[in-house]
């Protein structure tokens, strides 16, 4: 099985939500990751987990808050998002530490729009 | 500054014929390198890698080749198929450092 999985596949929120997007790999990886992708662009690391523990934060808003509360799950929680956090948010892991030569397997996204 | 450079923006080939995308790097620090495609509101998909160390792989249909000294990389498909059309991302490591992806590459293959 190597496959990330992301729910939900769409959300659109007001200014005001706050809801939660939810990752989930059983590959065994100890690493995990955010992503934000905008239109036409590349993806931009946001967090990575590494063994359950945040090991790095690319200076995110606190607008947005991941969790991994095990091994397999990584939730990232949205409140007060602006219009502009707009995009596809992408999940992804892989089996080293994070901060090594391993390859990154990625979830389908999910799109995200914020009124 | 930006790291890892895919410049040719788009590229079109036919079907059955070869598509090269290319990729340069600045960083003589990355070891690690790999191509991800990507279809509309997809999550990436792992293709291939090349380990630093090595000057080609290949997969099936896909070949990597790395030149170290000129620091550029480059993805062969051969042969083309409508269904390769996609967004390719050129992506670059290096140990105790996160990804760094290209701007991609948009490949259309006509049939």
């Amino acid at each position: 099985d190597t496959e990330v999985t992301q729910t939900p596949k769409h959300l659109v929120m007001g200014m005001t939500n706050k809801k939660s997007l939810k990752c989930e790999q059983h590959m065994g990886h100890r690493a995990m990751y955010w992503y934000k992708q905008k239109a036409k662009k590349p993806p931009e690391l946001m967090f990575v987990y590494s063994y359950e523990k945040l090991s790095i934060n690319e200076s995110v808003p606190s607008r947005f808050s991941p969790e991994c509360p095990n091994s397999s799950l990584l939730n990232l929680h949205l409140h007060a998002l602006q219009p502009e956090d707009s995009a596809l948010y992408l999940c992804a892991s892989s089996q080293g530490t994070g901060m090594g030569t391993d390859t990154q397997y990625f979830g389908p996204g999910t799109r995200l729009t914020v009124l | 500054d930006q790291q890892v450079k895919q410049n040719s923006p788009s590229l079109s080939v036919q079907e059955g014929r070869i598509s090269i995308l290319n990729c340069d790097y600045t960083n003589s620090m990355f070891d690690y390198f790999l191509w991800y495609k990507k279809y509309p509101a997809e999550g990436p998909t792992f293709l291939i890698s090349i380990s630093s160390i090595k000057d080609k792989n290949e997969d099936g249909r896909f070949t990597v080749f790395l030149n170290k000294s000129a620091k550029h990389l480059s993805l062969h498909i051969v042969p083309s198929q409508p269904g390769d059309s996609a967004v390719y991302f050129c992506a670059a490591i290096s140990l105790g450092q996160n990804f760094v992806f290209g701007p991609g590459t948009r490949l259309s293959v006509l049939p």
